[in-house]
């Protein structure tokens, strides 16, 4: 696609509740990452994935939060039984390092984020 | 926890006049990078230096880096109101693809 897609811009979940938030990547790209943003504060990294391998997930909070990419393309950042400190908006970006031809330079491409409400 | 570091916080100017951010690190890098981030929207990328260069220049935009200071730079000339924004720098370490932010400038360009 022409950028990065990301569902749902916007999810409200009672406190409790398991939530899947998905990332678009662009076509061809090999990286992906998750990020979370608190209010008033940068990008925190989450997790990456090169191609379908999770090679870091050390971001992860919790045992909660769970990603995956399982075909290489489309990821999805699952976090089960929401807390309230989940809310955050989360960011998901992709990038041509490492893609064979690409550019390499480590530019982040972003999506619009979803931010999640836990109430 | 976030290596990059903006300063200052929060910078408001008038339309015209020139805009400086600074972001300090801790570690050594591979690059570092600049991130525009519009309320509510995603970042968008808009310069990259490496560690071997000392300053960079996109159209209104100048890069500086001072790998001895642990410090860079950005300067946007002529503001103009949209370039009402947070700003937030990143740098590349050792892993060579994990982007650490810092918490970013917002920026106010008033017309």
């Amino acid at each position: 696609g022409a950028g990065v897609s990301q569902s749902p811009r916007y999810k409200v979940a009672k406190r409790g509740q398991d939530v899947a938030l998905r990332c678009d990547p662009i076509s061809g790209h090999v990286s992906l990452f998750w990020y979370q943003q608190a209010l008033g504060q940068g990008p925190e990294f989450l997790t990456y994935f090169q191609n379908e391998a999770q090679l870091d997930k050390s971001g992860l909070p919790s045992d909660r939060f769970f990603a995956e990419r399982p075909e290489g393309s489309v990821s999805t950042l699952k976090i089960q039984r929401t807390q309230q400190e989940d809310s955050a908006v989360y960011l998901c970006a992709s990038s041509s390092l490492f893609t064979s031809g690409g550019a390499n330079t480590g530019e982040l491409f972003f999506g619009e984020g979803s931010r999640l409400t836990v109430l | 926890s976030q290596q990059g570091e903006e300063d200052p916080q929060a910078l408001s100017i008038q339309e015209g006049e020139n805009a400086t951010m600074n972001c300090s690190y801790k570690t050594s890098i591979n690059n570092l990078q600049w991130y525009r981030q519009n309320s509510g929207r995603g970042l968008v990328h808009l310069i990259l230096i490496r560690s071997n260069e000392r300053e960079k220049h996109s159209g209104r935009l100048r890069v500086t880096l001072d790998t001895s200071k642990k410090s860079s730079s950005l300067l946007i000339t002529a503001s103009r109101a949209a370039d009402t924004a947070s700003y937030f720098c990143a740098v590349s370490g050792g892993s060579n693809y994990k982007l650490t932010f810092g918490k970013g400038t917002l920026l106010t360009v008033n017309p």
